[in-house]
């Protein structure tokens, strides 16, 4: 079965600093899309990016961007001039283009410090 | 607002007892997530169903059970509960239930049983 890891439970950044949150997966699928999706105190859970495993270029969403290593299983967040309403939990996402299943990390707490 | 609505937002019960949590789509959407979130298990995929048929399974427990209704609505039946059913339960849209699809969450239920 695959399995999602992020092994911060917590990280701390500045205010317009970058930081990093760390996501690995164990999979034997060759085919599947990993997320990262953040959830605010509100608890919505909210989209932040898509990698799709097929492609080899790192996605990108305006500050957000990801480092996808896919011999390596590693697929990392980098959050770039971080404001404050970026605090959150985030968690990084499996899901198989096969059997629909979808896994989720433990998730990481972000604090942005003003 | 994702536009996808879970009604009720909160929920008290007994151990043993049976409760139904209702969610509508985003308009247009034909595929229906559900997700458990709990302290102990964590962010866990239950089931999708896409226009009216179950699409993907996942950690769903034989005393829950899911189905979507022809206006595409969704129940969620969580029955003989226990303590350890607590949980905020979320759903989610698609607009065709593919692994790559964004998927919008509804604020949640929450349910606490006693």
């Amino acid at each position: 079965a695959q399995t999602v890891t992020q092994s911060q439970p917590e990280m701390s950044v500045q205010e317009a600093e970058t930081v990093t949150l760390s996501c690995t997966y164990d999979t034997s699928e060759s085919d599947y899309y990993l997320f990262w999706y953040k959830q605010p105190p509100s608890r919505q859970m909210i989209l932040v990016i898509r990698q799709e495993a097929y492609k080899q270029q790192n996605a990108t969403e305006n500050r957000f961007s990801v480092n996808f290593q896919k011999a390596a299983k590693s697929f990392s967040l980098k959050i770039s001039d971080s404001q404050l309403g970026d605090a959150a939990m985030y968690f990084c996402a499996y899901r198989s283009a096969n059997s629909g299943d979808m896994r989720f990390g433990a998730g990481t707490r972000l604090t942005v410090k003003p | 607002d994702s536009g996808v609505t879970q009604t009720p937002k909160h929920l008290i019960t007994a151990t043993g007892q049976r409760v139904t949590l209702r969610c509508s789509p985003r308009s247009g959407d034909l595929s229906v997530y559900w997700y458990q979130q709990s302290l102990d298990q964590g962010l866990q995929f239950l089931i999708q169903y896409y226009n009216g048929e179950e699409r993907a399974k996942g950690n769903i427990l034989e005393r829950f059970s899911a189905q979507q209704f022809p206006d595409l609505h969704s129940e969620l039946n969580l029955s003989s509960l226990e303590l350890g059913d607590s949980a905020l339960y979320f759903c989610a849209s698609s607009p065709w239930g593919g692994p790559s699809e964004t998927q919008y969450f509804g604020p949640g239920t929450r349910l606490l049983v006693l």
